[in-house]
């Protein structure tokens, strides 16, 4: 199984900074890397997938990039809302696969 | 809009089994995968499965064969897991996510169902 390394564990950050969130595969994955964000009480949001696109939904200060075997997410201009747990997923082959998460914690 | 409503938390006995559900509404069941993905306390997601409600048809990961067994009611779309054998390892959430044909990225999920496996 494609084994995903996110980094880092925990992250703190103030409304309205950027921050980076990494994502490392064990082998290529081409393009197919899905982000998730995870909030108690919430039902799991798809944010991106294929990498760099968005979900239907998704705000346009959320974006991916990244191919082979690192990926980023990256939120700009941060805000409320978007603290919480957030996990990538590779969706390249069987079965898939996901990282341990990463916590933005409000700063 | 698309919902996925799963059944409420599980207190069960080790060595028993247990079936959640997940209805679904807001899409034609039928023709959309419906994935199964277990998250144990404290840590990260595993994908159990899935079944493709139209015709029945699963594909488990390796690691759950034995263990999960996904069926579907077309009559009332709503696709169930059960467990069995369970020990307190299986004590953990189950979401049920809806797929797209052809895609293993998860659009859509349910609220969770909590199973706690104890004596």
């Amino acid at each position: 199984d494609v084994q995903m390394t996110q980094s880092p564990s925990n992250l703190a950050a103030s409304p309205g900074e950027s921050v980076s969130i990494n994502c490392k595969a064990s082998k290529s994955i081409s393009k197919y890397l899905a982000w998730y964000q995870q909030k108690p009480g919430k039902a799991n949001k798809l944010l991106i997938y294929s990498g760099s696109t968005l979900q239907s939904g998704t705000p346009s200060r959320f974006s991916g990039s990244g191919s082979g075997t690192d990926f980023t997410l990256t939120i700009r201009n941060l805000e409320p809302e978007d603290f919480g747990l957030y996990y990538c997923q590779q969706h390249n082959e069987y079965p898939p696969t996901f990282g341990a998460g990463t916590k933005l914690e409000l700063k | 809009q698309v919902q996925l409503q799963q059944s409420g938390t599980e207190l069960v006995k080790p060595a028993s089994s247990v079936k959640i559900s997940c209805k679904a509404s807001g899409y034609t069941f039928t023709s959309n995968y419906m994935h199964w993905i277990r998250q144990q306390p404290g840590n990260g997601l595993e994908w159990i499965g899935w079944i493709y409600p139209g015709n029945g048809n699963t594909k488990y990961n390796q690691k759950f064969d034995g263990k999960a067994t996904l069926t579907a009611d077309k009559s009332s779309s709503t696709a169930y897991m059960q467990l069995s054998s369970l020990t307190s390892e299986d004590s953990a959430v189950y979401f049920c996510a809806r797929g797209y044909p052809g895609t293993y990225w998860f659009a859509y999920w349910g609220q969770g169902t909590l199973v706690t496996v104890s004596s």
